[in-house]
């Protein structure tokens, strides 16, 4: 079955403790992106990446680290959360970057306290 | 930089009338524009899109329309349906150095009563 794998779906952690959320697609998707979900604020991209090596910050990369060794990974790295990191995650990926659909994992629910 | 706007924030309607959600975008380079439903709980899934290309398509009860000049398009459903309730993104891809960003409108969360 075609889809995006984040793990975890619920992670909570104490300011300053680093964390990494993982993203795995098994599409063969060269383009795979990053968003923190806000009430009121929709979905904001953090980082995206056009492929292998290639990536490059969103609208809110403030905190956020990005890497991408291989195609179908696509790992967040929190080097050291903040309370104003506590949100809704989504990774995503896309066929054709700008001109097919993104296809979203399940989420993680992230709390910082 | 580009920015979607997206209007309006809360819609309410009675089941079986229409609903109307409109986007306006800023970078005129952008060509394909998306629409994500998200119910409760859950991630945002396609469920229609159109290019730059084309004004206007449809699927079933859902239609998008485009219009480049003034840099808006829309999504009509018609017939509504309970399980229609959920919250709507709009979004485009303006092209960026060496890439492509994708920016969301704020959502849309329509009701629709019984």
């Amino acid at each position: 079955e075609a889809q995006v794998t984040q793990n975890p779906r619920y992670l909570i952690t104490v300011t300053g403790k680093k964390l990494t959320v993982t993203c795995s697609q098994n599409m063969n998707h060269e383009y795979m992106s990053w968003y923190r979900q806000d009430p009121g604020l929709g979905l904001r991209q953090i980082y995206y990446s056009m492929n292998v090596e290639v990536t490059d910050k969103g609208d809110v990369p403030e905190g956020y680290k990005v890497s991408r060794k291989e195609k179908r990974n696509f790992p967040l790295i929190l080097e050291s959360p903040s309370p104003n990191q506590t949100s809704l995650y989504f990774c995503a990926s896309s066929g054709q970057a700008g001109r097919s659909p993104l296809h979203f994992g399940n989420g993680t629910r992230l709390t910082v306290t | 930089g580009e920015n979607v706007e997206q209007h309006p924030s809360t819609l309410s309607v009675q089941e079986g009338d229409s609903a109307v959600i409109k986007c306006t975008y800023s970078d005129s380079a952008s060509n394909y524009f998306p629409w994500y439903k998200q119910e409760l709980g859950k991630r945002p899934q396609l469920i229609i899109d159109i290019r730059s290309n084309v004004g206007e398509k449809k699927d079933q009860r859902i239609a998008v329309t485009l219009n480049k000049t003034a840099k808006h398009f829309s999504l009509h459903i018609t017939e509504t349906q309970p399980e229609d309730s959920a919250v709507y993104f709009c979004a485009a891809s303006p092209p960026n150095t060496g890439g492509f960003k994708t920016i969301f409108g704020a959502g849309t969360r329509l009701f629709v009563k019984a």
